[in-house]
């Protein structure tokens, strides 16, 4: 197992336009999370997942933002008609069912998302 | 509002010397304290963790110092190398069912010099 896997690494699109991005987790982690990362900032919590369910969602995902765990495994993050202030970096996290609240975290490499 | 105050915001240290970042919460109920290390381009990964039930941990050249009366924690580097120029994060979070989210500081860009 190589970790959290996030694709694509980088993305740039034009505002208004519709981006998808993907989040292979640790396979036998349950809970999957997605945060932002804006410049010079830490990370903030979007939403998050166990199994398939989506249990929590951060006031920050507004209704252009949507994600999905459709089989509990893998989950997408959508934001539709992209603003310029959605440019930052989306980290995808995994934790296992062994572990409590929020310890375990393991962060993949992030999609950094540019809007022009 | 901010319910993990970070500080400094940049450091530089010289190579041997001791690093140390400072992180303030307000809310009661974190019970889980964590630092991150990120490089640029990487996700952030673990350093060490603490709760607050000990007042220091060590790993390594890593130190936690913890105070619940304060609620303050700190990291301490010891030995700083080249190597350990990156972002760190402090975060705040809650060991137990029903809460998952972790809160982080703005991170410090901590610089080691040779």
């Amino acid at each position: 197992d190589t970790g959290v896997s996030q694709d694509p690494r980088h993305k740039i699109t034009k505002r208004g336009q519709n981006v998808t991005f993907r989040c292979d987790p640790i396979s036998e982690h349950n809970r999957l999370y997605w945060y932002r990362q804006t410049l010079g900032q830490g990370p903030e919590f979007l939403t998050y997942f166990q199994n398939e369910a989506q249990l929590e969602k951060s006031r920050l995902l507004s209704d252009r933002f949507s994600a999905e765990r459709p089989k509990g495994s893998f989950s997408t993050l959508e934001i539709q008609r992209t603003e310029q202030g959605d440019s930052a970096m989306y980290l995808c996290a995994s934790s296992p069912r062994s572990t409590q609240g929020a310890i375990g975290y393991t962060f993949g490499s992030g999609t950094r998302l540019t809007v022009v | 509002q901010q319910q993990v105050k970070q500080s400094p915001q940049s450091l530089i240290v010289q190579k041997g010397g001791i690093s140390i970042i400072n992180c303030a919460y307000e809310n009661t109920a974190f019970d889980y304290f964590p630092w991150y290390q990120q490089f640029p381009g990487k996700g952030p990964a673990l350093l060490i963790a603490i709760r607050p039930d000990v007042s220091e941990k060590k790993e390594g050249r890593f130190t936690i110092s913890f105070n619940k009366s304060a609620k303050q924690f700190s990291l301490h580097i010891m030995d700083s190398q080249p190597g350990d120029s990156a972002t760190y994060f402090c975060a705040a979070g809650v060991d137990g069912a029903g809460s998952y989210q972790l809160t982080f500081g703005k991170g410090t860009k901590l610089s080691v010099i040779p």
